[in-house]
């Protein structure tokens, strides 16, 4: 059973339009969330995390957004750069991030200039 | 910034082989993790380890074990390689709030 899910395996999207990634769990004991991007033959890199306390994180140009009781949170990338283009990963802990992490599928973001 | 080693980025092998995937942290956590990306499916855990000589079964243990005789080194071990192993090998170390990844190892098992 998936309990994170991305639904959208590929998303493309205009240089300098906002980039909008969506991600969905099941599982409510989840209480940390993080969003991590891939780059080909490299490890996932962290991106910013938000807790269940909180409904929205600002790190730049990158914005997390939780909905707690629809399960539900978001990745808002604005503006979109060339160099966005990864694949991202939205990830949950029941704990504080700190330990053992439920991943979704992972969303290829195309950047396009 | 912490740095996560995995000894190979690319390796190959044949059926039946005993592999061993090496990870080396240089921070002093205490978590590590073994993770597994393939198409579609996204990263899955295989095993993990909140202190040496401790480990924990993830979601796909079957197949592998681990080692962790000392703090910075986590070992997984494939005891018997099948092509259903070839993957890209992930290894972790977790922090205050989230996880350093190393750069992973390309694992084809033929």
């Amino acid at each position: 059973d998936q309990q994170v899910k991305q639904n959208s395996p590929s998303l493309s999207v205009q240089e300098g339009r906002i980039s909008i990634l969506n991600c969905d769990y099941t599982n409510s004991m989840f209480d940390y969330f993080l969003w991590y991007k891939k780059y080909p033959a490299e490890g996932p890199t962290f991106l910013i995390s938000i807790s269940s306390i909180k409904d929205k994180n600002e790190d730049g140009r990158f914005t997390v957004f939780l909905n707690k009781s629809a399960k539900h949170l978001s990745l808002h990338i604005v503006p979109s750069q060339p160099g966005d283009s990864a694949v991202y990963f939205c990830a949950a802990s029941e704990g504080d991030g700190n330990e053992k992490l439920t991943f979704g599928t992972g969303t290829r973001l195309t950047i396009i200039p | 910034d912490v740095k996560v080693t995995q000894s190979s980025r690319y390796l190959v092998k044949r059926t039946g082989e005993k592999v061993f995937l090496e990870c080396v942290q240089d921070m002093d956590h205490e978590n590590m993790f073994w993770y597994r990306q393939d198409p579609g499916l996204g990263l899955r855990l295989i095993y993990f380890s909140y202190d040496v000589k401790m480990k924990e079964k993830g979601d796909i243990p079957e197949g592998y074990s681990v080692s962790r005789e000392k703090k910075e080194r986590f070992s997984l071990i494939l005891e018997s390689a099948s092509t259903n192993q070839t993957s890209m090998y992930l290894c972790a170390s977790s922090w205050d709030r989230g996880y350093t990844f190393g750069s992973g190892t390309r694992l084809t098992v033929v």
